[in-house]
């Protein structure tokens, strides 16, 4: 079946570095996602992996590892603002190219 | 260009009330979604529209939950009778193809059921 697993909660300190890891079993696998949720609010796009290795986007680093199933979203220097939730999503081939999410990962920041 | 639009942002009804969300994609893009978040969750696909067609909603319980993207653009989710497990932010999301970089989500509305 397609799982994916991330951490339910993480705490983190005003700025300090977190990685947030994310594995996952899924067939057909054609790319990750990571989006980041304020509570309230609706998912907003933050990075993109099809291929091994680190993409970086400002602050922000997402890596993926195909072969062991693994990404992680790292984010530097946080800020207040950091606090939210970060959902891993994999799409699949196998599922009519549809996102299959994880339940994220709640990222508190402490001043 | 302009958002995912979705309304109304907010909506509390009492159990077996009958209720219906709207949702307006980006301009252009085929795939539109609908998605249910229950809270600490993440999101569940209820179902997928390519253009005005049907792609998945083999996850959208059928006896109480219907939805239609007439004309291939706006769409609509409807839930009668609703239940208090209903009570969640139901999402809209669209993007260019199946294959499309990623999801762009509306602003959701969240649904309270008492």
């Amino acid at each position: 079946g397609q799982n994916i697993d991330q951490p339910t909660e993480m705490t983190a300190t005003e700025g300090a570095i977190v990685q947030i890891n994310c594995t996952y079993q899924t067939s057909g696998f054609n790319g990750l996602f990571w989006y980041q949720q304020h509570a309230g609010e609706a998912p907003t796009f933050l990075s993109y992996n099809v291929l091994d290795g680190l993409e970086e986007k400002g602050r922000f680093s997402s890596f993926l590892s195909r072969s062991k199933g693994y990404s992680y979203l790292l984010l530097k220097e946080l800020q207040m603002k950091d606090s939210a939730s970060y959902l891993c999503a994999v799409r699949s081939m196998d599922s009519n190219y549809q996102l299959i999410w994880g339940a994220g990962t709640k990222l508190i920041i402490k001043p | 260009e302009a958002g995912v639009a979705q309304s109304p942002r907010y909506k509390i009804i009492e159990k077996r009330q009958s209720v219906a969300f709207w949702c307006n994609p980006i301009s252009g893009h085929a795939t539109l979604y609908w998605y249910q978040q229950i809270l600490g969750q993440g999101p569940k696909l209820l179902i997928q529209f390519q253009n005005n067609g049907v792609v998945d909603d083999s996850q959208l319980p059928k006896d109480r939950f219907s939805a239609e993207r007439l004309k291939g653009v706006d769409s609509t989710l409807k839930i009668q009778p609703a239940k208090l497990e209903d009570s969640a932010v139901y999402l809209c999301a669209s993007s260019l193809a199946r294959q499309g970089d990623g999801y762009t989500f509306g602003s959701g509305t969240r649904l309270t059921v008492v």
